[in-house]
């Protein structure tokens, strides 16, 4: 079986800040992690993926993620907050290996940008 | 342009009314998904199918029924057994890596 815990539901930061969402995962196999970005009334939109090549994974809009296989995190920063980041952020995890390519979410976070 | 298509963007139900909602993708995927969003709960998974004509319960499959008669084409059926459907449905399909996911379909019950 395999989970994610986002820590926080809620993250709030001024514009020009760090932003730092956590997520930590459960395998019993080596994973494939995944950031998704959701806007407002929108589908996810893929941000990163990290599928066993460089723990340090650079995505889109300027956020990036490092696997730390030892805490079994796969947190997600962006050195300086931008409004348009405003969104709901989703960590996912599914098996790396085998047919089975279901997706398991975290419960996802909030993240709030003020001016 | 390859993607995934989920009909209509908003839908209403009335009490004891069946309603289908509508996923096709033209990306070749074989596997596909439907997730139930409601606010602070993420995504929870209803059902899944990795091949034509054949299809698995997720985690909240009650009240729910699904076909895949055609590679590109998932529908999800919310029935009257559903008590609570008012959700944002949102459907996906997997290549090798990662999910890509349609625009949703917000249903509401009146």
């Amino acid at each position: 079986a395999q989970s994610v815990t986002q820590l926080g539901s809620h993250v709030s930061v001024s514009e020009g800040a760090l932003v730092l969402l956590r997520c930590n995962y459960s395998s019993s196999v080596p994973p494939y992690l995944f950031w998704y970005v959701q806007y407002p009334n929108q589908g996810l939109q893929l941000l990163l993926k990290y599928t066993s090549a460089a723990t340090l994974v650079k995505g889109i809009n300027g956020f990036e993620a490092e696997f730390k296989k030892s805490e079994t995190s796969f947190h997600l920063t962006k050195p300086s907050a931008h409004m348009s980041d405003a969104a709901e952020y989703f960590c996912a995890v599914r098996n790396s290996g085998g047919s089975n390519y279901k997706l398991t979410f975290g419960k996802g976070t909030l993240l709030t940008v003020n001016p | 342009d390859g993607g995934i298509t989920q009909s209509p963007k908003y839908l209403f139900r009335k009490e004891g009314q069946n309603v289908t909602l509508s996923c096709e993708q033209n990306l070749n995927h074989d596997a596909m998904y439907w997730y139930r969003q409601d606010p602070g709960q993420g995504l929870r998974l209803i059902y899944y199918s990795q091949i034509v004509n054949d299809f698995q319960k997720g985690d909240i499959a009650e009240g729910y029924s699904v076909s895949r008669e055609k590679k590109e084409s998932f529908p999800l059926t919310v029935t009257s057994a559903q008590k609570n459907p008012t959700a944002f449905y949102l459907c996906a399909s997997t290549g090798f890596t990662e999910a890509f996911f349609g625009q949703g379909t917000r249903l509401t019950v009146v």
